[in-house]
């Protein structure tokens, strides 16, 4: 399958911090996305991205699809206890219908 | 319902057993998807329904694997001789056709010993 390599694999950072996370691939995508998992739960989608360069924002959280269609990258802004989770992207590769590939995921620890 | 529902959230089954997984989507979204998650891993494909029919079942691992989804709504995964390496938790999601926002359910832990 596709691999979405995404950095860091695990971050602890301070309560009011700003959190930076990327995800790329070799394979060029249509569409990607940001999830966030907390344990013993389904991902949540956060952020959907649908052409290249494009910079979209959800309350503290900002997205944006790589201009090369191969990366993308989320920020979280003055984090706080409940930002703590797992965060996936995903891509969507183009002819592959509905399919998406996720990364391995970023474990975010927000320290209070 | 309100949301995507997953049954049972917990199964714990014998090596060479068979298993069935239940997902009810919410109501009203005709696309329905698979995936399958490993421990440390992210979420894996399997298969997309549309309706009552399976757009995409190139993810499914092999032939031990089949899902249904018969009247459009409720789809069941179904593992035949379950080997302890198809451990994970399977999840569900749903959407409207064409939009990719699915939703997820919580998943069902699945443990072959």
């Amino acid at each position: 399958g596709q691999q979405l390599n995404q950095s860091p694999q695990s971050m602890f950072i301070q309560e009011g911090e700003d959190v930076s996370m990327n995800c790329t691939s070799s394979s060029i995508f249509n569409t990607w996305l940001w999830y966030k998992q907390d344990p013993g739960e389904g991902p949540v989608l956060l952020i959907a991205l649908y052409k290249a360069g494009e910079l979209t924002s959800n309350g503290r959280l900002t997205a944006q699809f790589g201009i090369t269609r191969k990366d993308s990258f989320l920020n979280i802004s003055a984090s706080i206890p409940s930002d703590v989770g797992i965060y996936f992207c995903a891509g969507q590769l183009p002819n592959t219908g509905n399919q998406f590939y996720f990364g391995t995921g970023t474990s975010l620890t927000v320290i209070p | 319902g309100a949301g995507v529902s997953q049954t049972p959230s917990n199964k714990v089954t014998e090596k060479g057993k068979y298993v069935e997984l239940r997902c009810d989507p919410i109501s009203g979204h005709t696309a329905l998807y698979w995936y399958r998650q490993s421990l440390g891993q992210g979420p894996e494909f399997l298969i997309y329904f549309q309706g009552t029919g399976a757009a995409d079942d190139s993810g499914l691992p092999n032939d031990r694997f089949f899902a249904v989804r018969p009247e459009g709504s409720v789809s069941t995964l179904k593992i035949q001789r379950t080997e302890r390496g198809d451990s994970a938790v399977y999840l569900c999601a749903s959407s409207l056709t064409n939009d990719y926002g699915y939703t997820f359910g919580s998943g069902t832990r699945l443990t072959v010993v």
